[in-house]
């Protein structure tokens, strides 16, 4: 089973208005990640938090980290129609060589 | 910088026959990564090379996928023979990973691969 499961799996929103998905994992780990894939393209990196942190902010977007409960947020604030995009977790695990493990995705459309 | 390279972008190919997808990583990037993407299983990693050596290839399915790094500017994954499950898209990634854990990806724009 995959380290990282995002939920939900698919989120409609009207522009203007926050988007916030979760991503849980299993095992102890480094990083996390949040990556983000438009259609037919490649993944882009957008954060990176580390397990020692609780918080990061990078413009619109603004990730937590529980490492008590093993999850992770990525909220969206004030989207747009340009975010319409697939967003994935990806854990960093040391047991595991440091390589990143990635969660289903979640698929958000912003209606304009 | 180009960023990561994949070649070819589509790929439509008759069961049986062999299938090479082709990657350039972004120069000084000491780690590379190959990814496949299915709507059914998501993103898996396939196999991953630090300085041009395989560490641990794990996820490659069968042995009929093999995957090289002869050096640091250019990595293949190989098909032989092909079949219609493995239609997909092939995304490689690169990083170079100071400190020992993994930082940013760069991903490439991906090889759709269809097996017809």
């Amino acid at each position: 089973s995959q380290q990282g499961e995002e939920d939900p799996q698919a989120l409609s929103i009207q522009e203007g208005e926050n988007a916030t998905m979760n991503c849980s994992y299993k095992t102890s780990i480094n990083n996390l990640q949040w990556y983000r894939q438009n259609s037919g393209r490649g993944l882009v990196h957008l954060i990176l938090i580390r397990s020692n942190e609780r918080e990061k902010h990078s413009g619109r977007l603004r990730v937590t980290l529980d490492t008590s409960k093993k999850s992770s947020s990525l909220l969206i604030t004030a989207s747009r129609a340009a975010d319409t995009a697939s967003y994935f977790c990806a854990t960093s695990i040391k047991a595991a060589g440091n390589k990143l493990t990635f969660g289903g995705g979640t698929r958000v459309l912003v209606k304009p | 910088d180009a960023g990561v390279i994949q070649s070819p972008r589509h790929e439509v190919t008759e069961m049986g026959q062999e299938v090479t997808l082709r990657c350039k990583p972004i120069s000084g990037h000491d780690y590379l990564f190959w990814y496949r993407q299915t709507m059914m299983r998501g993103l898996e990693l396939l196999i991953y090379f630090n300085n041009n050596v395989p560490i641990d290839d794990s996820g490659m399915p069968e042995d009929r996928f093999s995957a090289k790094m002869p050096n640091a500017s250019f990595s293949t994954l190989k098909i032989q023979p092909s079949e219609p499950r493995d239609s997909a898209v092939y995304f490689c990634a690169s990083v170079t990973q100071a400190g020992g854990n993994t930082g940013e990806l760069f991903f490439g724009e991906g090889s759709r691969l269809t097996v017809l």
